[in-house]
């Protein structure tokens, strides 16, 4: 059957560190990958977006590695601040008749600590 | 811009009574989707509208749940007559186009007693 799972429910860190989060499936061959960020009462915010054909995605802190092989994506955060503590999320797409049905993991619960 | 924008924010109603979510997409997004968050569980897909059209409501769970998107605007989502294991976090997204970044709104906590 199809699984997404995602590292762990939690994951606490300094801050300054880097936090790194996965994302692993099974049966599944996405054409790309989201991250999410959510905060408590708050939708999902769409934060970076790799294709299958990618292998690295940064931006400003963050940065997104995608394994099709592996059927892994690594979400990193560098010199991570309080404020980074949230929710993350990753979720899957396909292409063809299944374009926009993202499924998405659990989540991973970050916190930062001062 | 205005993001997707949901109505109400929370709602608590008993067992047997019906519920409608109102969800209002970004202006020119022709796809909207919604989704919804049981407790304890991942949020999952219930479909997706291009324009006025259902393109995708493989996800919805059973015939209590009904969505309209007329004029291809701002979508309902009602729940009629809603049972115990409806209650959850329902989420609207939209996007411009049918493959890429969907944009959601706030959710709707639906608690049924």
């Amino acid at each position: 059957s199809q699984k997404i799972e995602q590292n762990s429910e939690a994951l606490n860190i300094q801050e300054g560190k880097t936090a790194t989060l996965t994302c692993n499936y099974t049966n599944y061959s996405p054409a790309y990958l989201q991250w999410y960020r959510q905060d408590p009462g708050r939708g999902p915010v769409f934060l970076l977006l790799i294709r299958e054909n990618e292998k690295e995605k940064r931006k400003e802190r963050l940065k997104v590695t995608f394994d099709t092989t592996l059927k892994q994506s690594l979400f990193h955060i560098t010199a991570s601040q309080p404020a980074d503590s949230a929710t993350y999320l990753c979720a899957l797409d396909m292409s063809g008749a299944n374009a926009g049905k993202s499924t998405f993991g659990d989540g991973t619960t970050l916190t930062v600590k001062p | 811009e205005a993001g997707v924008t949901q109505f109400p924010s929370h709602s608590v109603i008993e067992k047997g009574q019906t519920v409608t979510l109102r969800c209002d997409p970004i202006s020119g997004h022709d796809n909207l989707y919604w989704y919804r968050r049981v407790m304890g569980k991942e949020i999952k897909f219930l479909l997706h509208f291009v324009k006025e059209s259902k393109q995708d409501e493989s996800g919805m769970p059973n015939n209590r749940f009904l969505a309209e998107r007329t004029g291809g605007t701002y979508s309902t989502l009602k729940v009629q007559p809603a049972e115990l294991e409806d209650s959850g976090v329902y989420f609207c997204a939209s996007s411009q186009d049918g493959w890429e970044t969907q944009y959601f709104g706030p959710g709707t906590r639906l608690l049924v007693l």
